[in-house]
């Protein structure tokens, strides 16, 4: 079993809808939650990271970590064709370089006008 | 943001040759760099972490000789695939941070995506 368990998609909405995509995991240790956005043949972008517990908005972007469920959700609102895009989720424990988290596999979102 | 480039885009090369990839970081001096490699529709697969003046440290499975790393300046590493073959044909993607040390925010290349015929 895999350490980051991320819903595979793909999912496709239409502008303006919400969107949420999510991943759960296994090893306890984590402390650190990132979201990354990858466009097709390109580096992925750090999109929201958050420390612990809760929630963070950043504009149309809410990400929420439960650490008691293991569960962490990125939220987009009033998405827009240019969000289309595959989100990666990834963890990481105290003490970690980020370069070494724990990546999903990615869900691949399509937003249609 | 840190700014981090990653150089070419992407390489088309013949069977037996060897291809570098060159990883800048731009506004920031970076002791530590990583190489990951991803297959389509997957996720990200960390090769290895190069470090500024010492030798790379590989992952697990990930055959040294086969793909060098040279981190001779604190804002350049380079991968060089050596007598690659279509099996190595991949996106390659390098990414850095600001401090080695801690959870700092990662930043990654634009990535290349390398043909071998």
């Amino acid at each position: 079993q895999k350490e980051v368990e991320q819903d595979p998609g793909p999912l496709s909405v239409p502008e303006g809808a919400i969107v949420s995509l999510n991943c759960t995991y296994s090893n306890s240790a984590f402390q650190y939650f990132m979201w990354y956005r990858q466009y097709s043949r390109k580096g992925p972008e750090l999109l929201m990271y958050t420390y612990s517990s809760g929630n963070k908005e950043d504009g149309r972007f809410t990400a929420q970590v439960d650490k008691s469920s293991k569960y962490i959700s990125l939220f987009i609102r009033d998405s827009q064709p240019s969000d289309s895009a595959t989100y990666l989720c990834a963890m990481s424990a105290p003490g970690t370089n980020a370069g070494k988290s724990t990546f999903g596999d990615g869900t691949t979102l399509t937003v249609k006008p | 943001g840190a700014v981090v480039s990653q150089h070419p885009s992407w390489v088309i090369c013949k069977s037996g040759t060897s291809v570098k990839i060159e990883c800048r970081s731009l506004d920031f001096q970076a002791t530590t760099m990583f190489w990951y490699r991803q297959f389509p529709k997957q996720s990200l697969m960390l090769m290895a972490t190069s470090n500024e003046g010492s030798k790379a440290t590989y992952e697990q499975g990930v055959e040294k000789d086969k793909f060098l790393i040279n981190h001779a300046s604190l804002t350049l590493s380079t991968l060089t695939v050596t007598s690659a073959h279509p099996e190595d044909s991949s996106f390659y993607i390098c990414s850095a941070t600001r401090d080695s040390a801690t959870n700092e925010k990662l930043f990654f290349g634009s990535g290349t995506q390398l043909s071998v015929l």
